[in-house]
């Protein structure tokens, strides 16, 4: 089965300190991992995908596979940052894209 | 503009009642999902199709029943709205051997 956890709901970070959103997932194959963010009212976009290791808005991620994590970070937060972030899962060869219960992170100025 | 395109944005109808919700999608991909986003903002996976053929149905109740006319379509009707049915239904789509989904701007359907 595969399974991806957000265990923060909400997070709240001043404007300019570090962000880190975790993300950890179980997955028997190879996994394909990805950030998707939903700013207010607007729909799903993604963010960053593992195999690209792009930096996006200033946002990364590595993804560790002996901890089975993706945890998303940016070195200084902005106020544009408050979203709604999804750490998703899926698999080469599988059509199914599982998504965590993602994370509120709001930016206090 | 090539794009996930989903009508209506907004539907509010009465309990009991049938809806449609229609999704397109313009990137020549092969797979495409619908997904519901509760009032908590859980995103699930409810219907997927390849190549108008389903290929995921996730405990869905019967009441809802994608239809497929093309591989560029993906509706979804619901029979005998209840208010629990009341959500944020997206449709969305991934290319053939990726998982990188690409989403509509999602449908609000508020049953009362």
């Amino acid at each position: 089965a595969q399974r991806v956890t957000q265990p923060e709901k909400l997070l709240s970070v001043f404007k300019g300190a570090p962000v880190e959103l975790k993300c950890n997932y179980s997955y028997s194959g190879s996994p394909e991992l990805f950030w998707y963010v939903q700013y207010s009212r607007q729909r799903l976009q993604l963010l960053l995908r593992h195999i690209s290791r792009e930096s996006i808005k200033g946002f990364t991620a590595d993804l560790n596979k002996g901890e089975t994590s993706f945890h998303l970070k940016k070195p200084f937060a902005q106020e544009e940052d408050s979203a709604m972030y999804y750490c998703a899962l899926g698999g080469f060869g599988n059509e199914k894209l599982t998504f965590g219960t993602g994370t509120r992170l709001t930016i206090i100025p | 503009d090539t794009a996930v395109s989903q009508t209506p944005k907004y539907l509010v109808t009465q309990m009991g009642n049938d809806k449609s919700i229609k999704c397109e999608q313009n990137l020549g991909h092969d797979t495409m999902y619908w997904y519901k986003q509760d009032s908590k903002k859980f995103l699930k996976i409810m219907f997927s199709y390849n190549n108008k053929e389903l290929i995921i149905n996730e405990t869905v109740p019967n009441r809802f029943s994608p239809k497929s006319p093309d591989k560029a379509h993906l509706n979804l009707h619901i029979n005998s709205l209840e208010l629990g049915d009341s959500a944020v239904y997206f449709c969305a789509s991934t290319p053939t051997g990726s998982t990188e989904a690409f989403f509509g701007q999602g449908t609000r359907l508020t049953v009362v």
